[in-house]
């Protein structure tokens, strides 16, 4: 079945614009996460989805990214004011349920956002 | 907090010959382990993970890991690897209710002929 998609697959932008990037999660998936992938670094998680609501945005680096998920799937994760800092991969994933952390995270491609 | 290390950034290793990647975490409490893959242009895909239970686990492709709890290692394994496994791979954790995944910086695998 379809997996994990996200869009755009690029985003490059200017200092100072403003982004979208958006996650469709697998069908039937309530659990939706948000990381961020630096140059040469792992996956560092950023927001966590159960249904609607932010269940755990404790890894957003400030106030300029924000996440919704307004029907509980499709999920938009937004920057304000982007940095050259914010350049990265933005991974998305769900998980059919999050059930304590055991759950499988099906990962997208991610959207490779770089900031001139 | 948890974190992990992988200790091997890049790993070069021949066709048909064994890989060990070496991962090592550091927690207060019980860990959940997973091992994920990342070929080149593609997303991560899960290879094994492991939850509780028999401390050796067998994925994907060949792969297995065994969890030392008190080495707090968990190291993946494969006897014998083919140019398809030239990826990038990353060990990860998390504890009991708290769902997001802290990732290692993850180990390059290059496969040669």
């Amino acid at each position: 079945g379809a997996g994990v998609s996200q869009t755009p697959s690029n985003k490059v932008t200017e200092k100072g614009k403003y982004v979208e990037l958006r996650c469709d999660p697998i069908s039937g998936h309530t659990a939706l996460y948000w990381y961020r992938q630096s140059l040469g670094q792992g996956p560092e998680f950023l927001i966590y989805f159960q249904g609607t609501g932010a269940a755990d945005d404790s890894g957003l680096p400030n106030d300029r990214f924000f996440a919704v998920r307004p029907e509980g799937s499709v999920s938009t994760l937004k920057i304000q004011r982007t940095e050259r800092g914010d350049s990265a991969v933005y991974l998305c994933a769900s998980s059919q349920t999050a059930s304590g952390g055991t759950d499988t995270q099906y990962f997208g491609p991610g959207t490779r956002l770089t900031v001139l | 907090a948890q974190s992990v290390t992988q200790l091997d950034s890049q790993v070069p290793v021949f066709e048909e010959a064994p890989v060990e990647l070496r991962c090592n975490y550091s927690s207060s409490v019980s860990v959940y382990l997973f091992w994920y893959v990342q070929y080149p242009n593609q997303g991560l895909q899960l290879l094994l993970k492991y939850l509780s239970g028999s401390t050796l686990v067998k994925g994907i492709n060949g792969f297995e890991a065994e969890f030392n709890k008190s080495q707090t290692s968990f190291h993946l394994r494969k006897p014998s690897v083919h140019i398809s496994d030239t990826a990038e791979y990353f060990c990860a954790v998390s504890v009991f209710n708290d769902y997001k995944l802290s990732f290692g910086a993850g180990t390059t695998v290059t496969v040669r002929a």
